[in-house]
């Protein structure tokens, strides 16, 4: 079976720039959450969602940052504009209830 | 105070011994605990998961959980320099059972 699958795998942009990051849950799991991830911070939850409706958002730095599950395969997390302290790498995951959550391979962001 | 503690390390063991990894958390309602595995530069790795007081067992892996006192242990037994990693520990919110609060994680390195 196919695992978590996010698009692009690095990305690098210049400040102020859109970037937008792509996430295919495994197939059957409701659950799915976005994290980031720095050396200062470890792993931070940005956001979560639930039969692709958003959950918990609390994570989410501001408003520059927002994620979108428009139907149950396919996810984005949208950055704009963006500025060099979102570097970091970021991960989707997915979870079928309450079980253990399965990271996808990570964006890793660099910001300009 | 943290959710999730753990001793960032690094922890260096001998090939073969065993590595104890610990973990504490502060939500007493807390029902859910897991660990992760990421290696440099990779994702986090589910290894083990465990939801009631005593210990799990699954190959060289044991998980163990007290939740009166409110910690989470994983030893590695025989160890091998490829269980160099770093070990995260995950803890489901007690009010919120999907929502994971992850430790910093302890760095391991397992000496040939």
């Amino acid at each position: 079976d196919a695992g978590v699958i996010q698009s692009p795998r690095h990305e690098v942009t210049e400040m102020g720039q859109e970037v937008t990051l792509r996430c295919k849950p495994i197939s059957g799991h409701d659950y799915l959450f976005w994290y980031r991830q720095t050396m200062m911070r470890g792993l931070e939850l940005l956001i979560y969602f639930n039969n692709n409706v958003p959950i918990d958002d609390s994570g989410m730095p501001e408003d520059r940052f927002s994620a979108k599950m428009p139907n149950a395969s396919f996810s984005t997390l949208k950055i704009q504009p963006s500025e060099p302290r979102d570097s970091a790498v970021y991960f989707c995951a997915s979870s079928l209830g309450s079980q253990g959550q399965f990271f996808g391979p990570g964006t890793r962001l660099t910001v300009l | 105070q943290k959710e999730v503690e753990q001793n960032s390390g690094p922890l260096s063991v001998p090939e073969g011994a065993i590595a104890s990894l610990n973990c504490t958390y502060s939500d007493r309602g807390s029902q859910s605990f897991f660990w992760y595995r990421q290696y440099s530069g990779k994702s986090p790795e589910l290894i083990m998961s465990i939801y009631s007081n005593g210990d799990k067992e699954d190959g060289r892996f044991t998980a163990q959980l007290n939740k009166a006192s409110q910690y989470v242990s994983l030893l590695i037994r025989d160890s091998q320099p490829s269980d160099s990693a770093t070990y995260l520990c995950a803890v489901s919110g007690g009010y919120n059972f999907n929502k994971f609060y992850f430790g910093s994680g302890t760095k391991l390195n397992v000496k040939p």
